[in-house]
């Protein structure tokens, strides 16, 4: 089980776009469509942002929208705000009741 | 609404063992899946395993095998990660997730615990 790899660090300016990718293998990413993404704030609970690779939880800003290709995952915010700046985690159901999670990725808004 | 409280931060010596409880509370306890997620210091986050509360058979990462013990107590309504044989690198906080479905393994959901610092020293 290797973690998914994820970019160390993405940035945009206030109200420009931003993706973060999440690399798996045909063993985790490219086999199941369980691919989620975590926001998650220094010293408090990781949020959920996405399930389903592309599915919004309620309360989930419609910014943030999530997709998959092959054995990669993205993550897109759209319109960038402060408060977006955060560390985010992809995940991924990797079969028989496993899951792996990604490197994380720091997303600075300048 | 959903409610997961973990215990307290526990200072531990390397080799000794630990336990952390996450108690649960407005849902249906047994019928959604329970995971456990740590972040060392600087580190991402990193899947440690899954309890089912319902039969208490639970799946555990390949890293960490031989060495977690996941538990449930159904009166409770309190899942219980211990983690044996500590070693400085195990200095984390540790948290409990509920699953975002019934019965789904897929992932941890928009429920999380506060989290609970572990620290191994000598």
């Amino acid at each position: 089980q290797s973690a998914l790899t994820q970019p160390p660090s993405a940035s945009g300016s206030p109200g420009q776009s931003v993706t973060i990718s999440c690399t798996g293998t045909s063993s985790d990413v490219g086999s199941y469509n369980y691919v989620s993404w975590y926001q998650h704030h220094p010293g408090k609970a990781p949020k959920l942002m996405i399930y389903e690779v592309s599915k919004r939880p309620s309360g989930v800003p419609d910014r943030f929208s999530g997709s998959k290709s092959g054995n990669t995952a993205s993550l897109t915010v759209s319109g960038l705000q402060a408060e977006d700046e955060a560390d985010y985690y992809c995940s991924s159901y990797a079969g028989s009741n496993n899951v792996v999670f990604g490197g994380g990725t720091k997303l600075t808004v300048l | 609404q959903v409610q997961l409280v973990q215990s307290g931060a526990e200072v531990k010596k390397p080799g000794a063992s630990v336990k952390v409880s996450c108690k649960a509370s407005a849902y249906t306890f047994t019928i959604y899946y329970m995971h456990w997620v740590r972040q060392a210091p600087g580190q991402g986050l990193e899947w440690m395993g899954i309890i089912n509360p319902t039969t208490g058979s639970a799946t555990y990462a390949q890293k960490f095998q031989g060495r977690v013990t996941m538990t449930r107590d159904t009166s409770t309504t309190t899942v219980y990660m211990e983690l044996s044989s500590l070693r400085s690198e195990d200095t984390a906080v540790y948290y409990c997730a509920k699953a975002q479905w019934v019965y789904d393994s897929s992932g941890p959901g928009d429920s999380w615990g506060q989290g609970t610092l572990v620290t191994v020293s000598s």
